[in-house]
């Protein structure tokens, strides 16, 4: 057990890039998660794939954001035409089973300047 | 609308006495409680959850309490150890099929040598 992996840990870009995140969940784990936590709170969920399918996304993921896991393993997050107010921490999280305690990994942190 | 409430933002305890860290809820839908930690630059690391058919549920040095009436969840640590020191969330789900959870906004916990 290797752990969530999440690449790369940190990014800076400027307002108006694009950024693409990466997600590897522990290997037998089918599920998938990401979340987003900004300073002084919790993370919020974002989306979640079971194996390759996207089965729910937040309000909070706007037209800007796509995620991906186009062979039910890694993860893909992009942000299209960052803003300021998507610089926060994002986490990716898998599960073994639909109620199995989620495993985090220890984030990307975006910065947007 | 903040679902899941931890209004304590930091707590600060002597090592080997009691740590209470305190959550309540708004959602009667949750059915299912978790509580996680948090070292920096690290992912949340999965502790202890209960289910909202019991009232206790104890691991080691960790118990969680659930007060449904009260809409109330505690964790405590007993003894508490300096290693305990870090940000504690709890989290609380109204879907195990899902496994979206939503999270307080943590409480940082200090334990004095």
């Amino acid at each position: 057990d290797t752990g969530v992996s999440q690449d790369p840990r940190h990014k800076i870009t400027k307002r108006g890039q694009n950024v693409t995140f990466r997600c590897d969940p522990i290997s037998e784990h089918n599920r998938l998660y990401w979340y987003r936590q900004t300073l002084g709170q919790g993370p919020e969920f974002l989306t979640y794939f079971q194996n390759e399918a996207q089965l729910e996304k937040s309000r909070l993921l706007s037209d800007r954001f796509s995620a991906e896991r186009p062979k039910g393993s890694f993860s893909t997050l992009e942000i299209q035409r960052t803003e300021q107010g998507d610089s926060a921490m994002y986490l990716c999280a898998s599960s073994l089973m639909s109620d199995s305690p989620l495993h985090f990994g220890n984030g990307t942190r975006l910065t947007v300047t | 609308d903040q679902q899941v409430k931890q209004n304590s933002p930091s707590l600060s305890v002597q090592e080997g006495r009691i740590s209470i860290l305190n959550c309540d809820y708004t959602n009667s839908m949750f059915d299912y409680f978790l509580w996680y930690k948090k070292y920096p630059a690290e992912g949340p690391t999965f502790l202890i959850s209960i289910s909202s058919i019991k009232d206790k549920n104890e691991d080691g040095r960790f118990t969680v309490f659930l007060n449904k009436s009260a809409k109330h969840l505690s964790l405590h640590i007993v003894p508490s150890q300096p290693g305990d020191s870090a940000v504690y969330f709890c989290a609380a789900s109204a879907d195990r099929a899902t496994n979206k959870l939503i999270f307080g906004t943590g409480t940082l916990l200090a334990v004095q040598p």
